[in-house]
């Protein structure tokens, strides 16, 4: 079946670091790759979608890749900040309905 | 502008109880609707979605049901809720263009007990 995975041990980095984050897709090959940010007894809030043609797609502090060739794609988070600190969701999809990964957890400590 | 409206935030329930839980959608027209379960570190695991009115589609197997009696409106329910039926329920909404983007509601966090 579709499989989305993520680190789901914490990431904990210290503020002004870049923060990396990993998904990896199983499984399936997605059409397009979804970035949720999801704080504590709240919903998902999109960030960012990169499609599997794309190999880099840029917001702000914002940078996601999408490696087809490694089934991966890499978030990451420049100058980081205490703020950042959330659970980062990550999710695969294309003409089906997106299937989500558990999240990774970020930690940024100041 | 689109919101999402879901309640209630929170809700204890004793086992054998009944379920109903709301959504609406403001600021869109025939959005795709969705309720997800979110288990304490788990992913977000799809139970419905709705592509129309009247149209609900399920995903796993349970004592859960949805319906959609309105364009923007989505219900939860179910008839005798049991332990694992606890968790974090969210409903969401994308374009009925496409799925590349959903908008999630605050969620409920249900306790049965």
């Amino acid at each position: 079946s579709q499989k989305i995975e993520q680190n789901s041990e914490a990431l904990n980095i210290q503020e002004g670091k870049t923060a990396t984050l990993t998904c990896n897709y199983t499984n399936y090959s997605p059409a397009y790759l979804q970035w949720y940010r999801q704080d504590p007894g709240r919903g998902p809030v999109f960030l960012l979608l990169i499609r599997e043609n794309e190999k880099e797609k840029r917001k702000e502090r914002l940078k996601v890749t999408f490696d087809t060739t490694l089934k991966q794609s890499l978030f990451h988070i420049t100058a980081s900040q205490p703020a950042d600190s959330a659970t980062y969701l990550c999710a695969g999809g294309g003409s089906y309905i997106p299937t989500f990964g558990r999240g990774t957890s970020l930690i940024v400590h100041p | 502008s689109q919101t999402i409206h879901q309640w209630p935030a929170t809700l204890v329930q004793p086992v054998g109880s009944p379920l109903s839980l709301e959504c609406t959608v403001e600021g869109t027209s025939n959005p795709n609707l969705y309720w997800y379960r979110q288990a304490a570190g788990r992913g977000l695991q799809l139970l419905f979605y709705s592509v129309g009115i009247g149209q609900i589609s399920s995903e796993v197997p349970q004592n859960l049901s949805a319906s959609r009696p309105q364009d923007r409106q989505f219900i939860l329910s179910s008839k005798k809720l049991l332990l694992s039926d606890s968790g974090f329920y969210l409903c969401a909404w994308s374009s009925a263009s496409g799925r590349e983007k959903l908008f999630f509601g605050s969620g409920t966090q249900l306790s049965v007990l």
